[in-house]
């Protein structure tokens, strides 16, 4: 079936710093990608998205490119900040987005000033 | 907009009792809500998905008699889960999709959780 795998955690970064962290998954057909993020106390939110391939998604800063050809859709920013400190989850669907989400573990960033 | 709470929190409770939890949809309505289940250092694993005023569609090993579902409402879904013991002890978070034209793609939005504990 559908999975996602993304970089375990923790990960802590001092401010300004670059932020990658990788996620690679595995579907039968061309799925939409995620990326989720998880303030503390506070629901899931959609970071950004990319439904085809080659397309960016970018938001606040953040940006993830989906590479069919290595199945990959990392996360990127290049100059973190202390409110940027949350948890991450990579996310696919195969539906164009509009059904089941089946996401990766998550990965928890820590900025520190 | 698109605010969606869930109560309570988090929920300490005795084995064999029913625990009910609430997913509501504060500033929209919620056609499609989805419930999951989330074990410490993984993922989130989609439980069941419901429509309202029909019944739930579950994932395979997903026990309907254990994990009641209900959405009886376009803002109201609920989760009780029966006869609970430890191992149901989780995280459990909802979300709520609307298919008004507004929200692109129908995107999910998501409740902060409950933490559910069954000593």
């Amino acid at each position: 079936g559908d999975s996602v795998t993304q970089m375990e955690g923790p990960v802590t970064l001092s401010e300004e710093a670059c932020l990658t962290i990788n996620c690679t998954y595995t579907a039968t057909g061309y799925p939409s990608l995620f990326w989720y993020v998880q303030y503390p106390g506070e629901g899931l939110q959609l970071l950004l998205k990319a439904t085809k391939a080659d397309d960016k998604g970018s938001n606040k800063g953040f940006e993830a490119t989906y590479r069919k050809e290595t199945t990959s859709f990392h996360l990127e920013k290049g100059s973190v900040q202390v409110s940027d400190s949350a948890v991450y989850f990579c996310a696919l669907s195969d539906q164009g987005g509009s059904e089941k989400l089946v996401f990766g573990k998550g990965t928890k960033l820590t900025v520190n000033p | 907009g698109a605010v969606v709470s869930q109560h309570p929190s988090w929920v300490i409770c005795k084995s064999g009792t029913s625990v009910k939890i609430e997913c509501r949809s504060l500033d929209f309505q919620a056609t499609t809500m989805f419930w999951y289940r989330q074990f410490p250092k993984q993922s989130l694993m989609l439980m069941a998905t419901s429509n309202e005023g029909s019944k739930a569609t579950y994932e395979q090993g997903v026990e309907k008699d254990k994990f009641l579902i209900n959405h009886a409402s376009l803002t109201l879904s609920t989760l009780t889960v029966t006869s609970a013991h430890p191992e149901d002890s989780s995280f459990y978070i909802c979300s709520a999709r609307t298919n008004f034209e507004w929200v692109a793609d129908n995107e999910q939005f998501f409740g902060p959780g409950t933490r559910l504990t069954v000593l």
